[in-house]
């Protein structure tokens, strides 16, 4: 069965401190993707990124940056320097071959205050 | 850009009336889906639909109903709204592997 654990409810940090969003999962598939999104308070779901399981190479964009390490079954999200409009809701999730859905984790809000 | 629409941001029902979530999605994608999300659950996906005429149970299909007669649109029915429908409901709509999400409609069932 699929599964995804986001550990961590709520982060507060100050802005520029950097931080980083946990998500393990658990799958028997050898093919799957993996996914975060973000949820701002507006409520709409936004796609950061989608990883699968044949590329472990970490992934930066701007000040996001992705882990990914099939060895501890983890796929963590680091913010460098964050800002106050990075406070959002953070959903990782995880998606079989051949399945169409998609199973989240149950979040993580992260504040970040001036 | 792929756009997905719901039809309300936010709907007030009482219990017992039947009510229907729209969404419409604007690049003929054959899978849609419907989740709730819920403080501390998540997303969980309620039903999902493969093509028209076509759907599948998700985790929590209890109390709900889907429907799916043209491609660009997957409603949501509740039957018989109750107390604890109250929740946010997001639509999506799914290309290859990613999933396009709708603005959500957040119900209250008073």
């Amino acid at each position: 069965a699929q599964k995804v654990t986001q550990a961590q409810t709520e982060i507060s940090v100050v802005e520029k401190e950097d931080v980083t969003l946990d998500c393990v999962y658990e799958t028997r598939d050898t093919t799957y993707y993996l996914f975060w999104y973000k949820q701002p308070p507006s409520g709409e779901l936004v796609f950061l990124i989608r990883r699968n399981s044949f590329d472990e190479q970490n992934e930066i964009s701007g000040r996001y940056s992705w882990n990914f390490q099939k060895s501890t079954s983890s796929f963590n999200f680091t913010i460098t320097a964050s800002q106050v409009v990075d406070s959002a809701v953070y959903f990782c999730a995880l998606s079989e071959s051949g399945f169409q859905k998609l199973v989240f984790g149950t979040g993580t809000r992260l504040l970040v205050s001036p | 850009d792929v756009k997905v629409t719901q039809s309300s941001r936010y709907l007030v029902k009482r219990t017992g009336e039947k009510v229907f979530l729209e969404c419409v999605q604007d690049m003929d994608h054959e899978n849609m889906f419907w989740y709730r999300q819920d403080p501390g659950l998540g997303l969980r996906l309620i039903y999902f639909s493969y093509d028209v005429k076509m759907k599948e149970k998700g985790d929590i299909p209890e109390g709900y109903s889907v429907s799916r007669e043209k491609k660009e649109r997957f409603s949501l029915i509740l039957e018989s709204a109750s107390t604890n429908q109250t929740s946010m409901y997001l639509c999506a709509s799914r290309w290859r592997n990613e999933q396009f999400f709708g603005p959500g409609t957040r119900l209250t069932v008073l």
